[in-house]
Formats: C-alpha cells, structure tokens, sequence
C-alpha cells in the first residue's frame, strides 16, 4: 500500500479558476503534512504546511481531516505561473518525508 | 537567502563505476537528507544523517550506498557500484532541526548509468 496518493491529473485549467487536489495517506501515526511545488526537473520547494485547523496563504488553502486521512489543496484564482506539479507530502515518525507522486497543473491563457 | 548547492548538476557514468555526489547543505543546519526521484516517479527517501551517522535510511539504502560529512561543509552519497537503476534526480536536504522544520531541498544531480 502507498505511504501518499494523489490524482496524477492532468489538471488543464483556463486562467482564473479555481483548482482542487487531493490527498490521502495511509499512517495514521503520519505527524506532519505539507504541499510541495515541483517544476519540471527542479526540486521540491515548500508552498505551505497543512494544519489540523486548515490554513490559507494568499490564494492557496490546505486542509486536512486526520479522521479520513485526507489532504487537500484548494488554487483560487489561477495564474500561468501555477503550473507545476503539486506534491503531497508526509512526515511519519522520524524526519524523513514520504512524497506523493504529485498532479500535474497546466493553467492555461 | 542561504541555499542547499549540489555538484555536480548532471553526472553519466558506466555501469560498474563508482560515483560521489556532493552537496553543501545550509550552514547552520545539522539534519542532512539524500532523496531520489527516477524520471517521471516520486520523490523517494533515501537516508537521513545527524552528529555524523546514519538516523534512518529507506530499503533502497543498500550496501552499495555510503553517505559522508568528511567535513565541516560537504556530505556526500557514494554509490559503489552503479547500476542502469540507478539512474535518477538525487537531491540533497537539509533542515535546522525536527519536526516543524521545513527541508530544503538542493538542486538536484541528475545521474546517468550507461
């Protein structure tokens, strides 16, 4: 069983809309949960940590529910500089990250 | 804005040989990762480093993997003998400490097994 799935998409999104991912991780132990941006052979860089309360920053809100061991990833407001690959991402137990294998976004003009 | 630096950015070397990858991680960090993400796959935990020795490392972190701080800047990733499988992005990490703390991650080698 997958540590971290996600929808790989393609996600194909004119300018403007609003955007949804999707996350589900399989330890429940899992204690910390993040959304990382990877753009075509770049490294993962941090968007945002996700918290038990949900959280926003700008234009991007993360929410988790631990009970069904779901993350999710809301875009308002889509720009052409979102597109990326979006990771999901895990922390259980010791430090190392167990990584999602991502959707891809495409805004489009 | 501090930064974790990787070298060298693509490697290619043949089956058999032995290659380093070498990374800087941010100066006042003391957590070192290796990860690795074979084209078009996920990004997979290798091994994770602290004080000098090994915290955690994956299944993937067999004997023909070795990871070295030989001194107070660099920590490298040697595989000994490398496979065609082997090839993949490697990215160096690095963190100030546990838990909340964001990982930053290098640039990445892109290595090539022929």
């Amino acid at each position: 069983r997958k540590e971290v799935e996600q929808d790989p998409g393609p996600f194909n999104v004119p300018e403007g809309a609003t955007v949804a991912f999707n996350c589900t991780y399989s330890n429940s132990a899992s204690q910390s949960f993040f959304w990382y941006r990877q753009d075509c052979r770049k490294e993962p860089k941090l968007l945002m940590s996700v918290y038990s309360s949900g959280n926003e920053d700008g234009r991007f809100t993360a929410q988790l529910n631990r009970a069904s061991q779901y993350i999710s990833l809301l875009i308002r407001d889509s720009k052409l500089s979102d597109s990326a690959t979006y990771l999901c991402v895990v922390r259980s137990g010791a430090n190392n990250l167990f990584f999602g294998t991502g959707t891809r976004l495409t805004v489009i003009p | 804005e501090p930064e974790v630096t990787q070298t060298p950015s693509h490697q290619v070397t043949q089956m058999g040989q032995e290659v380093i990858l070498r990374c800087v991680p941010i100066s006042n960090h003391l957590y070192f990762y290796w990860y690795r993400q074979i084209l078009g796959q996920k990004v997979e935990f290798l091994v994770s480093f602290y004080n000098n020795e090994i915290s955690e490392k994956s299944e993937i972190f067999d004997d023909q993997f070795s990871v070295e701080r030989p001194d107070g800047s660099n920590f490298t990733l040697k595989i000994r003998s490398t496979k065609l499988e082997d090839s993949a992005m490697y990215f160096c990490a690095s963190t100030p400490g546990l838990a909340r703390y964001e990982q930053y991650f290098g640039p990445g080698t892109r290595l090539t097994v022929t």
